[in-house]
């Protein structure tokens, strides 16, 4: 399948900084970028939807000033977490899909792992 | 997005093939059946997928009955590797994934 790189893998930053994840589609054009958030022992929860130079479009209940979405090219989204504090602690996976047809399946990064303190 | 009803926990014998159901009785006719796992710690793998015909990879058989109210996962020779939770998500067009709890399938020596 095709290859999502997220980076870092993890990063353990202090509360009200401000952390920001890369999400790269290595070998595909991602006309599509999703952001999930999973916090242990639960399933992932869709964040967001960007499409490539357009706004993403926020989840209910996603702060949208507080995770900043940016889709500025065709391989590469980033997720910045603003004025992080502890219970944003969490595991977040980016997601990418390269077609506009309605069967095309979605490839993930591997995730990151983000630890407020 | 059609809701997806999966058991909880599976177990199967390492070698014998591995055989995972899901109930999607509300699907919809645009509606794709895709399964994907999630080993510990690490993002989700994509599996197969499928509309109305049987569908298989190097992966995986997806099988779905003629209703498409069902479908099931074949891993045919399954590994110690295959432990994972399992998701079946049936979805239309460009939308993101609705995760359910999905099927903690393990594997056993």
């Amino acid at each position: 399948g095709a290859v999502v790189s997220q980076h870092p893998s993890w990063v353990i930053c202090k509360s009200g900084t401000s952390v920001k994840i890369e999400c790269r589609s290595l070998d595909f054009q991602a006309t599509t970028m999703f952001w999930y958030r999973q916090f242990p022992k639960q399933s992932l929860m869709l964040m967001a939807t960007s499409n490539e130079g357009s706004k993403a479009t926020y989840e209910q209940g996603v702060e949208k000033d507080k995770f900043l979405i940016n889709h500025a090219s065709l391989t590469l989204s980033t997720l910045t977490v603003t004025s992080a504090h502890p219970e944003d602690s969490s595991f977040y996976i980016c997601s990418a899909r390269g077609g506009e047809r309605a069967n095309t399946e979605a490839f993930f990064g591997q995730g990151t792992r983000l630890t407020v303190v | 997005d059609a809701k997806t009803t999966q058991p909880t926990s599976m177990d199967c014998a390492e070698g014998r093939a591995a055989n995972l159901p899901c109930n999607h009785s509300t699907i919809s006719g645009n509606e794709y059946v895709y399964w994907y796992r999630q080993i510990h710690s690490q993002g989700p793998q994509y599996i197969i997928h499928g509309l109305k015909n049987n569908e298989t990879n190097e992966m995986a058989s997806l099988i779905i009955t003629e209703d498409r109210k069902s479908s099931t996962l074949i891993l045919p020779h399954a590994t110690l590797r295959d432990t994972a939770v399992y998701y079946c998500i049936v979805r239309v067009g460009s939308l993101g994934l609705t995760f359910g709890k999905g099927t903690h399938l393990i594997i056993q020596p």
